[in-house]
């Protein structure tokens, strides 16, 4: 079974522009949540889907959203992009939305914003 | 609101001695899940070992053991007979038990030592 994949895996862009970042989960789960890897803070909670819906959200400002597509694919934006936002995005997933169920994280993309 | 702090930001250790990794935790909640992840230098992080808060028993997989201390709100995790493919950051997260959301350590940065 494909594990979970991430598309870019890296990304330049330049301040100001947006990006469009993808999550692909493994196959037959439903629950996608993405997180931001910085090395200055650490691994902070960005947002979990589940069955197209946005279930919980992390403390980051409205630039950042998402959405999660019917076949569980979900997608992240960042609009407006600030240097600060140069991070490793990761996205997991898991069968569904509990603490029971184990989340598989993919590779990540790596986005520099210049 | 939950904290996960791990105070060794760097560790190294002898190929097939043991080393033990160090996390402490705060939350006011009772029914949680704790687990240790890794990400090795390829970036894919992976579920080393989880434990329920409500069990007393120590987690084991393989060669990964923890030491959980409830009332201390400590999660420490013993790797034996370390290995070169061991280095990797080592995250230590803490889960309630009714979301999905990590709340991850700063990390610890393995090397074995050949």
């Amino acid at each position: 079974k494909a594990g979970v994949t991430q598309t870019p895996r890296y990304l330049i862009k330049t301040r100001g522009q947006q990006v469009t970042l993808s999550c692909s989960p493994i196959s037959g789960h439903r629950s996608v949540s993405w997180y931001q890897q910085t090395p200055g803070q650490g691994l902070q909670f960005l947002f979990e889907y589940f069955s197209e819906t946005q279930r919980n959200k992390g403390n980051f400002p409205g630039r950042f959203s998402g959405r999660q597509f019917s076949n569980s694919r979900s997608e992240m934006n960042v609009s407006t992009l600030e240097l600060g936002d140069s991070a490793l995005y990761l996205c997991a997933s898991s069968l569904y939305p509990t603490s029971t169920d184990t989340q598989y994280f993919g590779p990540g993309t790596r986005l520099t914003v210049l | 609101a939950q904290t996960v702090t791990q105070s060794q930001p760097e560790m190294s250790v002898q190929e097939a001695e043991t080393v033990t990794l160090s996390c402490t935790y705060d939350t006011s909640e009772s029914n949680y899940y704790l687990f240790w992840y890794k990400q090795p230098p390829s970036r894919q992080m992976i579920l080393v070992i989880r434990q329920e808060a409500y069990k007393q028993q120590n987690a084991t997989e393989n060669r990964f053991s923890v030491n959980f201390q409830k009332a201390a709100k400590s999660f420490s995790l013993k790797i034996s007979d370390s290995q070169l493919g061991d280095t990797a950051m080592y995250f230590c997260a803490f889960m309630l038990n009714t979301g999905n959301q990590f709340y991850f350590g700063t990390g610890t940065s393995l090397t074995v030592i050949p």
